[in-house]
Formats: structure tokens, C-alpha cells, sequence
């Protein structure tokens, strides 16, 4: 079955405890991306990845590191994490070609609390 | 910067009851307009993709357009399964890597009474 895996589904955790979520595509796309989602804010894009060892950055990527090693995983750090990245975050992945994106294919979230 | 206005935030219908969603959009240049569908607690569902104005798809009770400054989403007949979020999302031409950034609407919370 297609799809994009994420782990934990749920987490809690204290101010500057480094955290890493996972993210994990079975259809071999070459685009993947974070967004975070909060009320009032919308769907907020953290970082993408055009393919292996290629990322940039979204709308709002302060306080949170990307790594793209293999094509199937991207992998979103938060290594001193604050109350304000509070929130409920999702995982994408795409076929994109010539920085063309169709469409996306979305993980079941994480919601993420900092206390 | 890329803006996505859509409206209403919230939209009461009966079943059967057709109505529109809207989605306004000011980018530099558009590359591609999506519609997503999401269900509470849930990751977004991809409904349609749209090019060029005048594009126009269909998908059982749903149809979205496009014009050159906003794209509707169409609900006919709606059935209560049909309550969702509905989202729209842009990617701009014109950004200083690969244009694979996407600004997304707040969204219209679609609640469809039978």
C-alpha cells in the first residue's frame, strides 16, 4: 500500500529536550516536506526536499533541522525545542520534476506538545 | 509574498443543498492551484490539481475552477460525508530554488446536516 509513515504519532516532552520525528515514503518520490498545522495559522510549510542531499527551507523553518541521507526518509529535528513549536505536524511526498509538484501525499501527523 | 484567502471559514449546509467554495490567491506567477480534503485529526486528502485558468475537474460531487485570480470548488448535492475541511494551496513560479514551496489557506469547514 502507498504511503507516508511518521513516528511518533503523539509526543510530550520538556523545553530543550532534542527530539527527532520520522518520516517514511514507500512510493519512491523524489519530493518530500514538513508543514506544521495550528489554529487560525493554517498548513505552514517547515522545510522540503527536492531529492536525496537537495533541502531548503519553507515559511518557517527556525528552530527546526532536515536531513535528506535516502530517497524514502526525511527526518525533522528539533534539537532545543520551546512551547511555541507546539503543534500538530505533517509529513509530505510527491513526484516533482523540474521543480513541478503534483500532488502531495500526506502522513497521518504528529501532534507534538512542549512543556 | 504569496497570499491564500479562502472563504467562507465556515459554510452550514442541508443536504442536497449545492453550494461554492472560494479560494483567492495573489502569487508571482502560478505554477499549479491544489484542493485538499481533511478530515479531522487526519493528513490532507488531495482532491485536484488546476494549471491554467478556464481549467475546470470533476470528481463525483465536487468540481473546481480556475480563473486567473481565484478557483471555486463546487459542491453539488452534498451527502453529510461530504463534511471536511477543504483546503487550498499554490505553488509560484518565480522562488530562488526549485519552486517547490507551497502556501496553503486557512481552509472552509464544510458541515453537511442530512
Amino acid at each position: 500500500e502507498a504511503q507516508v509513515t511518521q513516528n511518533p504519532r503523539y509526543l510530550i516532552t520538556v523545553t530543550g529536550k532534542k527530539l527527532t520525528v520520522t518520516c517514511s515514503q514507500n512510493m519512491n518520490h523524489e519530493y518530500m516536506s514538513w508543514y506544521r498545522q495550528d489554529p487560525g495559522l493554517g498548513l505552514r510549510q517547515i522545510y522540503y526536499s527536492m531529492n536525496v542531499e537537495v533541502t531548503d527551507k519553507g515559511d518557517v523553518p527556525e528552530g527546526y533541522k532536515v536531513s535528506r541521507k535516502e530517497k524514502r526518509n526525511f527526518p525533522l529535528i528539533l534539537e532545543s525545542p520551546s512551547p511555541n513549536q507546539t503543534s500538530l505536524y505533517f509529513c509530505a511526498s510527491s513526484v516533482g520534476t523540474g521543480g513541478k509538484m503534483y500532488e502531495q501525499y500526506f502522513g497521518p501527523g504528529t501532534r507534538l506538545t512542549v512543556t | 509574498e504569496d497570499q491564500v484567502t479562502q472563504s467562507p471559514e465556515a459554510l452550514r449546509l442541508q443536504e442536497g443543498e449545492s453550494s461554492s467554495l472560494n479560494c483567492s490567491y495573489t502569487v508571482s506567477g502560478l505554477r499549479g492551484l491544489f484542493w485538499y480534503r481533511q478530515d479531522p485529526g487526519k493528513g490532507p486528502e488531495f482532491l485536484f490539481t488546476l494549471y491554467s485558468a478556464g481549467e475546470e475537474k470533476e470528481k463525483e460531487r465536487l468540481k473546481a475552477t480556475l480563473t486567473k485570480k481565484e478557483s471555486f470548488l463546487h459542491i453539488t448535492a452534498p451527502k453529510p460525508e461530504d463534511s471536511a475541511t477543504y483546503l487550498c494551496a499554490v505553488q509560484a513560479w518565480g522562488r530562488e530554488t526549485s519552486g517547490s514551496r507551497l502556501t496553503f489557506g486557512e481552509g472552509t469547514q464544510l458541515t453537511v446536516n442530512p
